[in-house]
């Protein structure tokens, strides 16, 4: 099955630094990698997800890569404020029937003011 | 628009005690999830559903049982809890499997 692995564990920035958060996955056949945030006492939340046919994705201050050769993605989020602290997590699935979401183990982000 | 609705939010069990989680979503969605969540570990599949009346084993299903009597219920059973049992549950939907999932706001249950 797919294998998914996240570094950092826990990253700490100060306010308007980038963060990035890295990924690598195992199962060749993957296809869809989304990126959730998770807010203290509250349920994962998707904020941005790619697909393999295209190898990089932006929305405003976030964006995501992905190197299908090397079996890698990354988050990548641009000046940084207090309220992006949260846990992120990426994941992998085949993106099709059948198929669950594989997580990794979560990146604990602190944005120091 | 309430999306996936988990109850209870909190609970504290005895070891060896039973109790019922209950996930509800109003999205039509066909796959349901349940999740636990332990530190460093990242979200771990317990059991999941791809439509009425199925079930199916995730990743760790020992000490759990489900059910999917309706397409917009799912609930997740504990029949003799145990301390390994505390963590925070989620549960979620989604359209189709490995796609965009949506969740619900946790169960933090504490096996004493």
């Amino acid at each position: 099955g797919e294998n998914v692995e996240q570094h950092p564990s826990t990253l700490s920035v100060q306010e308007g630094d980038s963060a990035v958060i890295k990924c690598t996955y195992s199962d060749s056949a993957s296809n869809y990698f989304p990126w959730y945030k998770q807010e203290l006492g509250k349920g994962p939340q998707l904020i941005i997800d790619i697909r393999s046919n295209v190898g990089e994705k932006k929305d405003q201050r976030i964006a995501v890569t992905l190197n299908k050769t090397a079996k890698h993605f990354s988050l990548h989020i641009t000046e940084t404020q207090p309220e992006d602290s949260a846990v992120y997590f990426c994941a992998a699935s085949r993106g099709n029937a059948g198929n669950m979401l594989t997580f990794g183990g979560g990146t604990r982000l602190m944005v120091k003011p | 628009n309430a999306g996936v609705t988990q109850t209870p939010k909190f609970r504290v069990l005895k070891t060896g005690q039973s109790m019922t989680l209950l996930c509800a979503q109003d999205m039509n969605h066909e796959y349901m999830y349940w999740y636990r969540q332990d530190p460093g570990m990242g979200l771990r599949l317990i059991h999941y559903s791809v439509g009425e009346g199925t079930t199916a084993k995730g990743e760790v299903p020992d000490g759990y049982n489900v059910s999917r009597l309706k397409k917009q219920n799912f609930l997740l059973g504990l029949e003799s809890a145990a301390p390994s049992q505390t963590s925070v549950y989620f549960c979620a939907s989604s359209y189709s499997g490995g796609l965009e999932a949506f969740f619900g706001q946790g169960t933090r249950l504490t096996v004493v």
